[in-house]
């Protein structure tokens, strides 16, 4: 199963761009990269999903490097309530064993 | 919409008691899961549903047992708690696990659990 690498923790000032990088030098051709977040103690909230192109939706980009080793997701204009831990996932391909690191605690100063 | 739905919030046990964590989605998901974090921690898989009738284990099974009664609903079972299983669980669900690829967790809110 691929492995996911993600820094600790990181800071981001008030309305500037948040990007959380993840490494996942052994993914497989058919694995999609997720993202989610968990805001202080409660359920983790998904955001973002691609598999070799970019994506955007309301919440966050997504940014998948062309060898897919690695991606970077965006937070255009982070907010306080953006403070969170980070997580990149890649749901093994069948397989039904999501599992989780211990993701990127996001802090936002204000 | 209610989504993933846990019960009991909270719940406090002494060491050797058992209880039964509930879990209900009403996504019509064919795939559910259990999570245990820990404090300061990331989430660990206990055990999955790929589809009703079926469970598997996942990374941290011991000590527990799940149900899957029926489409919606998925328990976890702790026959003789113990102080290692304080924690703070997590139910999901997913439209399709493997090889889905268009088809994100969405998570409960959690059963706060303290074993004394």
């Amino acid at each position: 199963d691929a492995k996911t690498t993600q820094p600790t923790s990181m800071d981001c000032a008030e309305g500037r761009a948040a990007n959380l990088p993840c490494n996942h030098s052994t993914i497989s051709g058919n694995e999609y990269v997720y993202w989610y977040r968990q805001i202080h103690s409660q359920g983790p909230q998904y955001i973002i999903h691609g598999l070799k192109n970019n994506e955007t939706n309301e919440m966050a980009s997504l940014i998948i490097t062309e060898d897919r080793k690695s991606s970077t997701l965006i937070l255009p204009h982070a907010t306080l309530r953006d403070t969170a831990v980070y997580y990149c996932i890649l749901p093994p391909s069948g397989t039904y064993k999501y599992i989780f690191g211990t993701g990127t605690r996001l802090k936002v100063l204000a | 919409n209610a989504g993933v739905t846990q019960t009991p919030k909270f719940q406090v046990l002494k060491t050797g008691q058992s209880m039964t964590l509930q879990c209900a989605q009403d996504m019509n998901h064919n795939s559910m899961y259990w999570y245990r974090q820990d404090p300061g921690m990331g989430l660990r898989l206990i055990y999955y549903s790929a589809s009703e009738g079926t469970t598997d284990k996942g990374e941290v099974p011991n000590g527990y047992n799940v149900s899957r009664l029926n489409k919606r609903e998925f328990s976890l079972r702790l026959e003789s708690a113990a102080p290692s299983q304080t924690s703070v669980y997590f139910c999901a669900s997913s439209e399709v696990g493997g090889s889905s690829y268009n088809s994100p967790l969405h998570f409960g809110n959690g059963t706060r659990l303290t074993v004394t």
